[in-house]
């Protein structure tokens, strides 16, 4: 059975202090491995896809990478506006579900 | 593009009574999904469907029954509701193998 832990399950940050957040996997044939940002009261929004081992992807002060058996998504000097809980999923092939992980809530403050 | 759009956004149910929610996108999607979201819990799949007329059961099916007559929309239906089923509900939608653009979920609670 496909699993997604991520950690920590809560990340308190100062305004422009880099951390990273993790997202192991055990997942038979990874297909792809997507981060998502969820807000409160909203649905997740789609940031990243991954497919490959080594693979990277970044957008702004996010940047994703991905490992055979976990991914980061590393944050650089963040701000209050990136708080929000990242959720991390996979699929593998033949099977067009996701797998979530439970995400990390992130607070940046000022 | 309205991308992916729920109704209603708010319920509020007496066990018992049932609901349909819906679920339509407009980017052309051939598969789509129905989760659940509670505390802790993260996100749980309840059904989806890989095209029109076609249904699949999820994580956690039971109490539930969906529909996917046309290739845009994605009902599910509540036929007895249960306290049990107070959660946020989010739709989905996808091509293959691809990410999953989501709606803004209803909100649904059974007293």
């Amino acid at each position: 059975e496909d699993q997604v832990t991520q950690s920590p399950e809560a990340l308190r940050l100062q305004e422009g202090e880099s951390s990273s957040l993790n997202c192991s996997y055990t997942v038979s044939g990874l297909r792809g491995l997507f981060w998502y940002r969820q807000d409160p009261g909203k649905g997740p929004e789609f940031l990243f896809t991954l497919y490959s081992a080594g693979e990277e992807k970044e957008k702004e002060r996010l940047k994703a990478t991905l490992t055979k058996k976990e991914s980061f998504l590393h944050i650089t000097a963040p701000k209050p506006e990136d708080s929000a809980t990242y959720l991390c999923a996979t699929t593998n092939f033949g099977n067009e579900k996701l797998t979530f992980g439970t995400g990390t809530r992130l607070t940046i403050i000022p | 593009n309205a991308g992916v759009t729920q109704t209603p956004k708010f319920r509020v149910l007496k066990t018992g009574q049932s609901m349909t929610l819906l679920c339509a996108q407009d980017m052309n999607h051939e598969y789509m999904y129905w989760y659940r979201q509670d505390p802790g819990m993260g996100l749980r799949l309840i059904h989806y469907s890989v095209g029109e007329g076609t249904t699949a059961k999820g994580e956690v099916p039971d109490g539930y029954n969906v529909s996917r007559l046309k290739k845009q929309n994605f009902l599910l239906g509540l036929e007895s509701a249960a306290p049990s089923q107070t959660s946020v509900y989010f739709c989905a939608s996808t091509t293959a193998g691809v990410e999953q653009y989501f709606g803004p979920g209803t909100r649904l609670t059974v007293t």
